[in-house]
């Protein structure tokens, strides 16, 4: 167990709507990273949030958009859903130097 | 830009066998580099961790080395076992971790 926590566990949306997925971090966390993992690919950095500050961005359109909570926990929102966002979402927290990430279960989204 | 290459990218080998997984990254200017293991539909477990001023770490059958000048890491299997039947991520991390795209492994009876 990592201490991080992702709901839902699976989603399935039709294209065009929108989605939240949510994260728990590990208490003390102040970084949180999202990244997606489309099949049979490595993850890739979507961005990464450092006290409540969006803190580097990886190659995604602004349709994917983020936010984080004092409590240690963020959302990933993803608005306009296209098939190919279609992926697993994968959330991980550190602590304030880069060093080990850990990562929540993921979710699961289907676009249809 | 960082680019992460693993190979193989799919790998069978009988139970017992001694295995070696590569990882290669462009950029050396990392913080340090991750393995993980990932099961099927799963999420990423975390295997070892090496900083980027060691050379090499252990854990249990796995050891992993970090050659930074030649942007070269890999995680050696000792006496694989069917429940080793993963999907192998490497990462390297800088502002934020780039991983490469997987070895896929099947350890057989």
């Amino acid at each position: 167990e990592t201490g991080v926590t992702q709901s839902p566990t699976h989603l399935i949306k039709t294209r065009g709507q929108q989605v939240t997925l949510r994260c728990s971090s590990q208490s003390g966390h102040n970084t949180v990273s999202w990244y997606q993992q489309a099949l049979g690919q490595g993850p890739q950095f979507i961005f990464q949030y450092y006290r409540e500050e969006e803190n580097g961005r990886g190659n995604f359109p602004p349709r994917f958009s983020g936010l984080q909570f004092p409590n240690y926990s963020s959302e990933l929102n993803v608005n306009a859903l296209e098939l190919d966002d279609s992926a697993l979402y994968l959330c991980a927290s550190n602590g304030e130097s880069y060093n080990e990430q850990f990562f929540g279960p993921g979710t699961r989204l289907t676009v249809l | 830009k960082q680019e992460v290459t693993q190979i193989p990218a799919a790998l069978s080998v009988p139970e017992g066998e001694n295995l070696v997984l590569n990882c290669s990254f462009t950029d050396s200017a990392i913080y340090n580099l991750q393995w993980f293991r990932q099961d099927p539909g799963k999420g990423l477990t975390s295997l070892l961790l090496i900083q980027s001023s060691q050379r090499e770490q252990t854990s249990g059958r796995l050891n992993a080395s970090l050659d930074k000048s030649s942007g070269r890491s890999t995680l050696y299997i000792a006496a694989s076992q069917p429940g080793d039947s993963a999907t192998y991520l490497c990462a390297a991390t800088a502002s934020k971790l780039t991983f490469g795209t997987g070895t896929r492994l099947q350890v057989t009876l």
